[in-house]
């Protein structure tokens, strides 16, 4: 079993919706959060990072982490077809730790 | 800014033979990764270089798989003796030392070796 799994979709939505993505980690020393998009052919870029349990909003994206539960969330607001890319969750322990990346959602939003 | 830089962005190479692939971190960046991305597992650590400390070289698959920093900059993935399992998209990422959102790593293009 993998340390952070993620559905790989392929997960299909109308432009203007909400997009939903989770991923479940294993491991409790992880301490801090990310969650990457990644374009076809293209390296993986941060869309949001947090530490520990809690919610973060940064415009259209919002993650939440469960700690209890060993959750992690992204939600995409008004999803626009330029959002359609491969969503990547990672975790690691203290600051400046490898990440241990989840395999990755494809999305696609459809115009 | 520059963002991290990696060479060259395709290699294409026969089995047996040894590839070297460069990063460019990001300027002032002190540490510096290895990922190798392939379908089969994910995007996977290989290699980490902080500052003068003795690099973490705890995902390496191999002892055909080293990697070098000079300088305290630039860095060289180097796979001897390829074989077609190494076939994979090779990441470089860098952060800047320091806590809360400086403790970001920041990913290059990569480099996707084919080994045929």
């Amino acid at each position: 079993q993998k340390e952070v799994e993620q559905d790989p979709g392929p997960l299909s939505v109308p432009e203007g919706a909400i997009v939903s993505l989770n991923c479940t980690y294993s491991n409790s020393a992880f301490q801090y959060f990310m969650w990457y998009r990644q374009y076809s052919r293209k390296g993986p870029e941060l869309l949001m990072y947090t530490y520990s349990s809690g919610n973060k909003e940064d415009g259209r994206f919002t993650a939440q982490v469960d700690k209890s539960s060993k959750y992690i969330s992204l939600f995409i607001r008004d999803s626009q077809p330029s959002d359609s890319a491969t969503y990547l969750c990672a975790s690691h322990r203290a600051a400046g730790n490898k990440l241990t990346f989840g395999g990755g959602t494809r999305v696609l939003v459809k115009p | 800014g520059a963002g991290v830089s990696q060479s060259p962005s395709n290699k294409v190479t026969e089995k047996g033979k040894d590839v070297e692939l460069r990063c460019d971190p990001i300027s002032g960046h002190t540490a510096l990764y290895w990922y190798r991305q392939s379908l089969g597992q994910g995007l996977e650590f290989l290699i980490y270089f902080q500052g003068n400390s003795a690099p973490d070289k705890s995902g390496l698959p191999s002892d055909r798989f080293s990697a070098e920093r000079t300088g305290g900059s630039v860095s060289t993935l180097t796979i001897q003796r390829t074989q077609q399992e190494d076939s994979a998209v090779y990441l470089c990422a860098s952060r800047k030392r320091g806590g809360g959102n400086t403790d970001t790593q920041y990913f290059g293009p990569g480099t996707r070796l084919t080994v045929l």
